[in-house]
């Protein structure tokens, strides 16, 4: 069945250091993937999307990037600061867009 | 703040109440969809709504739960006789009413069922 999963539960680094975290999915149909960030207490926040027609994408110190071969997502966070602290999750959009499949999330912890 | 809201925050009930939670989309979009996340997971889809039609439910929203969307705009979802396994955050997003756009997160309803 479709899932969407996170490799590490867990990453910890330093402040100023670039982070990388990673999502592996499942359903080679899934043709729409999101990254959120949330904080602890909060709902989660929207921070980039990828259609499956790209390998890649640029945001403000984030870039996403898809490999359809092996069926994985990685968020990269560039120049990572205290605020970036929070678990990141991916997440899959279904063909009908009807529905996201989350994965468990990455809990990102900044050291200052 | 044009963002989702979500009300109330927190509501903590006792086992075998009912309770009901609120949601106002973002004003432009036309789908709402809930979700509910529990300590340590991702949230899980449970409903979706496109203007006042349900379209979507999941098998995760038992005949206890219902979810109203009445005029396209704000939604409502109940939750009968609660039991202690509904104790999660139930989280509601929206959308624009096209594939593939991204869906924006109100900060969520903490329930508590004791």
């Amino acid at each position: 069945g479709e899932s969407v999963g996170l490799h590490l539960p867990t990453l910890s680094v330093q402040e100023g250091d670039n982070s990388i975290i990673n999502c592996a999915y499942s359903n080679s149909a899934s043709d729409y993937f999101i990254w959120y960030k949330q904080e602890s207490g909060k709902g989660p926040q929207f921070i980039i999307d990828i259609r499956s027609n790209m390998d890649k994408r640029q945001g403000q110190r984030v870039t996403v990037l898809l490999n359809k071969t092996v069926k994985h997502l990685s968020l990269q966070i560039a120049a990572t600061q205290p605020g970036d602290s929070a678990v990141y999750f991916c997440a899959e959009n279904s063909a009908s867009g009807s529905r996201l499949t989350f994965g468990e999330g990455t809990q990102l912890t900044v050291n200052p | 703040d044009t963002g989702v809201s979500q009300d109330p925050r927190h509501k903590i009930t006792k086992r075998g109440q009912n309770v009901t939670f609120r949601c106002d989309p973002i004003s432009e979009h036309n789908r709402l969809y809930w979700y509910r996340q529990t300590l340590g997971q991702g949230p899980e889809f449970l409903t979706y709504f496109q203007n006042e039609a349900q379209l979507e439910k999941s098998r995760l929203l038992s005949d206890r739960f219902s979810a109203e969307r009445p005029k396209g705009s704000f939604s409502t979802l109940e939750i009968q006789r609660t039991e202690q396994g509904d104790s999660a955050m139930y989280l509601c997003a929206s959308s624009l009413g096209t594939e593939n756009t991204e869906a924006f997160f109100g900060q969520g309803t903490r329930l508590t069922v004791v």
